[in-house]
């Protein structure tokens, strides 16, 4: 079946470092990938995407190539900021499916000033 | 009103008591979903609703019960529920076929908490 594997733990950072979050994803065919943000108190905020084998999404500042040849899509952002705080759930939905998403655990960046 | 809106924010409730949570979609979606959010689970899809019509169920307990009167309106009907239920709850809409798309567009949710 599908799947989203995200690096383990929250991500503690200062204010103008960069940010790497690492998302693997198994699948049985060729999926959409993700990146949602929640802030919080906050539903999940779409935050980019990529539908194809190395597409760059990018949106605020944030990239994510899509890695076929390593199923991959992480997440980058040079500067962050405090109010880039929240937390990142990576996902893959099926073309041909429902468009049920799958999500990796998520990640918890907390951004210090 | 635009995006996907739902109510209540936050709601508790007794075992014994009957609630429904709502969902309205104002981006001319026809598939509807509902989505489980609990402490450090990954998020749940429940159900999948495609042009009106239940297409996913994922082994969710009968206690939930879900309604999709019309491609705009989603509801998740609550019964019995146990404390473990607590959660949050996610709607979520997207277009099918999928195209060159396929993401969902979330509420910001409804906080359930089981007293």
């Amino acid at each position: 079946g599908n799947s989203v594997t995200q690096m383990e733990g929250p991500v503690t950072l200062s204010e103008e470092a960069f940010l790497t979050i690492n998302c693997t994803y198994t699948a049985t065919g060729y999926p959409s990938l993700f990146w949602y943000v929640q802030y919080p108190g906050e539903g999940l905020q779409l935050l980019l995407k990529a539908t194809k084998a190395d597409d760059k999404g990018s949106n605020k500042g944030f990239e994510a190539t899509y890695r076929k040849e390593t199923t991959s899509f992480h997440l980058e952002k040079g500067s962050v900021q405090v109010s880039d705080s929240a937390v990142y759930f990576c996902a893959l939905s099926e073309k041909d499916g429902n468009n049920r998403l799958a999500f990796g655990k998520g990640n918890q960046v907390v951004v210090i000033p | 009103e635009t995006g996907v809106t739902q109510t209540p924010r936050h709601l508790v409730m007794g075992m014994t008591n009957k609630k429904s949570l709502k969902c309205e979609q104002h981006l001319g979606h026809n598939a509807m979903y509902w989505y489980k959010q609990s402490a450090k689970k990954p998020l749940e899809l429940m159900f999948v609703y495609s042009l009106e019509e239940r297409v996913e169920n994922n082994s969710v307990p009968s206690r939930f019960s879900p309604e999709c009167p019309n491609s705009s309106h989603l509801f998740l009907h609550l019964h019995t529920l146990q404390p473990e239920d607590s959660a949050l709850y996610l709607c979520a809409s997207s277009h099918l076929p999928s195209g060159a798309g396929g993401e969902a567009f979330f509420g910001q949710g409804t906080r359930l908490t089981v007293v």
